[in-house]
């Protein structure tokens, strides 16, 4: 069963911050996902990747496999940029739907 | 993509009863699952919902206390029974829309999720 690690687990930073959000993972993936996550409990999908980079306005996600790790970077930082980010890899062993979660981190943007 | 609603968006409910959740997609999908949130915690999947069929229920849970429905490829509903304070969560739909251009794994989506709480 993969193992997900988050750093930080909470970050608070100032508005116009460069933010970066860390995963790692223990086994070998197909396919890693980024979730936002607002105070209300909704979640939105904002990558999934299996390789390299993706950006998406003031959002990027890279990924390198051979280590085994991914960030999530937010330029320009705002306070609507505040929930929680989990990061979901989709491996052999991770139930039905095939991912694990991680614990999220907890961004919150001060103005 | 898809767009998930779920009804109602929180509930607070009493010891003892039950609650039922609704989970309607735009579109047909292939999979359906049911998540569970507890407060401070990653998400848990509950069961994958299976068209006309019993639900697959992982470990620890059972279809006695989270009976799951899905009468087609676009709605299901997932009973939350006889709750405790324990059931205090958030109840996340999840979908994966029906393969298109080759894709082997398609993103899969999520609902805006019920938020219970149990007194």
């Amino acid at each position: 069963k993969n193992e997900v690690e988050q750093s930080p687990q909470n970050l608070t930073a100032q508005e116009g911050e460069f933010i970066t959000i860390n995963c790692s993972y223990s086994v070998g993936i197909s396919a890693l996902h980024w979730l936002q996550q607002h105070p209300g409990g909704g979640i939105v999908s904002l990558f999934m990747l299996s390789s390299g980079k993706k950006k998406h306005g003031r959002l990027i996600a890279t990924i390198n496999i051979q280590e085994k790790h991914s960030s999530l970077h937010i330029t320009a930082s705002h306070p609507r940029d505040s929930a929680v980010y989990i990061c979901a890899v989709r491996s052999e062993g991770g139930g039905a739907d095939g991912l694990t979660f991680g614990k999220g981190t907890h961004l919150i943007i001060q103005p | 993509s898809a767009v998930i609603s779920q009804k109602p968006s929180r509930d607070i409910c009493q010891r003892g009863t039950s609650l039922t959740i609704q989970c309607q997609v735009d579109s047909q999908v292939t999979m359906m699952f049911w998540y569970r949130q507890q407060p401070g915690q990653s998400l848990t999947l509950i069961a994958t919902a299976n068209q006309g069929s019993e639900a697959t229920y992982e470990s620890g849970f059972v279809i006695d206390k989270f009976p799951i429905s899905r009468p087609n490829l676009t709605f299901s509903t997932l009973t939350v029974s006889n709750m405790s304070p324990e059931d205090s969560s958030i109840y996340l739909c999840s979908v994966v829309p029906k393969a298109s251009g080759g894709a082997v794994y398609n993103e899969q989506f999520f609902g805006p999720g019920t938020r219970l709480t149990v007194l």
